[in-house]
């Protein structure tokens, strides 16, 4: 098993709204990422928790807030957004120390800010 | 600086035939590889790696392999079939911190294969 899932599928927002995206996994992955992609371009890396402690911010805007309550589950809280952070965000994941190297990607969640 | 470069945008093949993807890279500290393919609106999907002390991985179809001097790889798909199409990207491995790792990607080829 293999999968990433995440919600909401879809999910638009104005400008002054708070909302959260969620992702899960149930691999026993202790890696976990946020990716964004914008259309005809690679995913952009966001965050990186390992081990539930955030490893790496790629400079992120605060308006960005991620969240990991456990190995499990990886939160983005998204607030005051701009009409140019619509995209695609993926959560993806990957075993861990002595676990092997390949991210595994959920289906995304397409967010388009009005 | 693009560290990962496929300098095809996009491929057209016919279904049965082969289809290679290019991709190459700069930073020689790269030590592994990986292959993702993607449909619109959804996320990408494993299809295949190598390690840098290999220079062939072979699954099913899929092969990919590996030429550090030149700093290359390609992946070959054969034979090609319809639920190919798709934009396949290549990944390297960057770096690893606490056993999390950061991939740098290419910026994808389209590939459509013509029944």
């Amino acid at each position: 098993d293999t999968e990433v899932t995440q919600t909401p599928k879809h999910l638009v927002m104005g400008m002054t709204n708070k909302k959260s995206l969620k992702c899960e996994q149930h691999m026993g992955h202790r890696a976990m990422y946020w990716y964004k992609q914008k259309a005809k371009k690679p995913p952009e890396l966001m965050f990186v928790y390992s081990y539930e402690k955030l490893s790496i911010n790629e400079s992120v805007p605060s308006r960005f807030s991620p969240e990991c309550p456990n190995s499990s589950l990886l939160n983005l809280h998204l607030h005051a957004l701009q009409p140019e952070d619509s995209a695609l965000y993926l959560c993806a994941s990957s075993p861990g120390l002595a676990g092997g190297y390949t991210q595994y990607f959920g289906p995304g969640t397409r967010l388009t800010v009005l | 600086d693009q560290q990962v470069k496929q300098n095809s945008p996009s491929l057209s093949v016919q279904e049965g035939r082969i289809s290679i993807l290019n991709c190459d890279y700069t930073n020689s500290m790269f030590d592994y590889f990986l292959w993702y393919k993607k449909y619109p609106a959804e996320g990408p999907t494993f299809l295949i790696s190598i390690s840098s002390i290999k220079d062939k991985n072979e699954d099913g179809r899929f092969t990919v392999f590996l030429n550090k001097s030149a700093k290359h790889l390609s992946l070959h798909i054969v034979p090609s079939q319809p639920g190919d199409s798709a934009v396949y990207f290549c990944a390297a491995r960057g770096f690893l911190i606490q056993g999390a790792q950061k991939l740098v990607f290419g910026q994808g080829t389209r590939l459509t294969i013509n029944p």
